[in-house]
């Protein structure tokens, strides 16, 4: 089953804009990670916060996360056309690392 | 960096014939490794956790008789859809592990688009 959900679903903006997207999730977590995926294609990692940290920054992007509020959230600054993708949150919960996805918010930058 | 192929990228095949799907690891070693599925404008959702040298756990609602997965090696995972039917054409997604030295990291593959006819 799906850990998290994703607001919004979709989002679309123009070159320059900042895109915010919201992840929450139902249960404690070790961790949590987003990543971006292409129309038809693999997923690529962008950014993993830990429990206890609260933010964490990657070049354009900035990552919240409250666990008071079981929720994180990923900024994305000066969007680009290229940054058109899925973005998925994924937490995880066990000492395996398995992966519990986020429904996913489609971005949509126009030039 | 980490690279993960998967192999074929897309296969179009008979309902009642199996298809096997194979994940590599190309530069680093992976104990375990990950199978998911996503349909069309859908999350990925995990079907099975493979790790190298032992069997796989499957997820709830996941038919292990069906989707057999075998990791042999540890840059190697196989997925095999056995008497696959129409319902099974989806995106099937593999990922490779990395943790420890302070990271914890699935490397996904590229994906392999399956269509049972």
């Amino acid at each position: 089953s799906q850990q998290g959900e994703e607001d919004p679903q979709a989002l679309s903006i123009q070159e320059g804009e900042n895109a915010t997207m919201n992840c929450s999730y139902k249960t404690s977590i070790n961790n949590l990670q987003w990543y971006r995926q292409n129309s038809g294609r693999g997923l690529v990692h962008l950014i993993l916060i830990r429990s206890n940290e609260r933010e964490k920054h990657s070049g354009r992007l900035r990552v919240t996360l409250d666990t008071s509020k079981k929720s994180s959230s990923l900024l994305i600054t000066a969007s680009r056309a290229a940054d058109t993708a899925s973005y998925f949150c994924a937490s995880t919960t066990d000492s395996w690392g398995k992966l519990q996805f986020g429904a996913g918010t489609q971005v949509v930058v126009t030039p | 960096g980490a690279v993960v192929s998967q192999h074929p990228s897309r296969v179009i095949c008979k309902s009642g014939t199996s298809v096997k799907i194979e994940c590599r690891s190309l530069d680093f070693q992976a104990t375990t490794m990950f199978w998911y599925r996503q349909f069309p404008k859908q999350s990925l959702m995990l079907m099975a956790t493979s790790n190298e040298g032992s069997k796989a756990t499957y997820e709830q609602g996941v038919e292990k008789d069906k989707f057999l997965i075998n990791h042999a090696s540890l840059t190697l995972s196989t997925l095999t859809v056995t008497s696959a039917h129409p319902e099974d054409s989806s995106f099937y997604i593999c990922s490779a592990r990395v943790s420890g030295g302070g990271t914890d990291t699935q490397y996904f593959g590229p994906g392999t688009r399956l269509t049972v006819l």
